[in-house]
């Protein structure tokens, strides 16, 4: 079945250390999108990505580093400069560049500090 | 950018239809309105999205106002299944092609036994 794969889900960090979140759809969509939810809230954008080898920050980038080499994947890492990772993490993506195709969602990586 | 607003809560009894309905009076001509739903500890489901008619598939019935200041979404035959949160979104445009969905606090449908 088609869809969009988070890994892992549940994911610890201590101080000082990078993380990575792993996004992989095979889907085919060219788009592909990080939000971060934190309890009770909706999603802030994080990063996203038209087509590969090129991403842009959304609203809350400061911390947060990606990649896009395949079409595929779009790993999030997570670096020691973002002071509170606790939070829910969500890839999505949809399928072109341009239009309203809906975006479809994986099911998260819950990230918490020790 | 659009923004929505929607009722914090709502019950509805299991087998009758759940009507959720949501304000969009900013949205612009060209933005559609989206609905997602979320179980906790898992991502958005995407149900339905319009521009301007009224929209159905397998899942609900989507209803926007000829002023497309507002819409419902319709449930019609809710169960057990259908608690969740519901989102009613209106896509911000980045760079002219890119969208983020700009998710608020949503509604709690509860649907009750």
């Amino acid at each position: 079945d088609g869809g969009i794969t988070q890994s892992p889900k549940y994911l610890f960090r201590k101080e000082g250390q990078n993380v990575t979140l792993s996004c992989e759809q095979n889907l085919n969509h060219d788009a592909m999108y990080w939000y971060r939810q934190d309890p009770g809230q909706g999603l802030r954008l994080i990063y996203y990505s038209q087509i590969v080898n090129d991403f842009q920050k959304g609203d809350i980038a400061e911390g947060y580093s990606v990649s896009r080499e395949k079409k595929e994947s779009f790993p999030l890492t997570v670096t020691s400069a973002q002071k509170n990772p606790t939070a829910f993490y969500l890839c999505a993506s949809h399928r072109d560049r341009y239009g309203n195709q809906p975006q479809h969602f994986g099911d998260g990586t819950r990230l918490s500090i020790l | 950018d659009a923004k929505t607003t929607q009722p914090p809560s709502m019950d509805c009894a299991e087998g009758r239809a759940a009507n959720l309905p949501c304000n969009h009076s900013t949205i612009s001509g060209n933005e559609y309105v989206y609905w997602y739903r979320q179980i906790h500890s898992q991502g958005p489901q995407y149900i339905i999205h319009g521009l301007k008619n009224n929209e159905t598939n397998e899942m609900a019935s989507l209803i926007i106002t000829e002023d497309r200041k507002s819409s419902t979404l319709i449930l019609p035959h809710a169960t057990l299944r259908d608690t969740a949160v519901y989102y009613c979104i209106v896509s911000i445009i980045f760079s002219g092609s890119a969208r983020q969905l700009t998710f608020g606090s949503g509604t709690q449908l509860t649907v009750l036994p």
